[in-house]
């Protein structure tokens, strides 16, 4: 069976500061991961995704994630935190072309001036 | 601009009453998707359908009735059967043609439903 985990439930950060949510996977096959931000009341948006290729993924906002197969993680991070990115966190992953997508239970981020 | 709408922002119902979500978008996208977000449970998938007149259960269907009569809308009804109704429903889609399994999801705003 597939899983995802998020081990922090909130993560403060100054801003100006580097910043990493962490995320831990486990599948059969290869992995597909992705990452969404949530918004307070709104819906999630997508962030970036590892399919194939590099291990180190650029997404909006300035957010970049580092895939580590041998870790099975996919963290996300960005090298100078902005108040504007507290928000609640998602990763996400899929096993294969043929399973379903699942979430992690999220991860507070929260960026102190 | 493309979207998904989902209708109304918040929601209050009587136990025992069922109640329907909408949900509609204009991305032109196969796939459509609803999911419930209840604090530190992350998204938990109720319905979910590749295509017009066709749909499957996701993990909680249970107390949960879909239809997809039209490509643009995929509306949810909580029945009475539904034990926890209270939530926050999130409506998704995705791209079929790149696969409905590794397209990102665009959501829409969600729904908070509160039954007392």
């Amino acid at each position: 069976a597939q899983s995802v985990a998020q081990p922090e439930d909130q993560v403060n950060v100054a801003e100006g500061n580097p910043l990493t949510v962490k995320c831990t996977y486990s599948v059969s096959g290869n992995p597909y991961l992705f990452w969404y931000v949530q918004y307070p009341n709104r819906g999630l948006q997508f962030l970036l995704k590892y399919i194939t290729g590099d291990n180190l993924v650029k997404g909006s906002y300035g957010f970049e994630a580092e895939f580590n197969k041998s870790q099975t993680s996919f963290h996300l991070k960005k090298p100078s935190a902005l108040v504007s990115d507290s928000a609640l966190y998602f990763c996400a992953v899929q096993g294969s072309s043929a399973s379903k997508i699942i979430f992690g239970s999220g991860t507070r981020l929260s960026i102190r001036p | 601009d493309g979207g998904i709408t989902q209708s109304p922002k918040y929601l209050f119902r009587k136990e025992g009453q069922n109640v329907t979500l909408s949900c509609e978008q204009n991305l032109n996208h196969d796939a459509m998707y609803w999911y419930r977000q209840d604090p530190g449970q992350g998204l938990r998938l109720i319905y979910y359908s590749q295509i017009v007149n066709d749909f499957q259960k996701g993990d909680i269907a249970e107390g949960y009735s879909v239809s997809r009569e039209k490509k643009e809308s995929f509306p949810l009804t909580v029945t009475s059967a539904q034990k926890n109704p209270t939530a926050f429903y999130l409506c998704a889609s995705s791209i079929e043609g790149q696969g409905i399994y590794n397209s990102p999801l665009h959501f829409g705003n969600g729904t908070r439903l509160t039954v007392t």
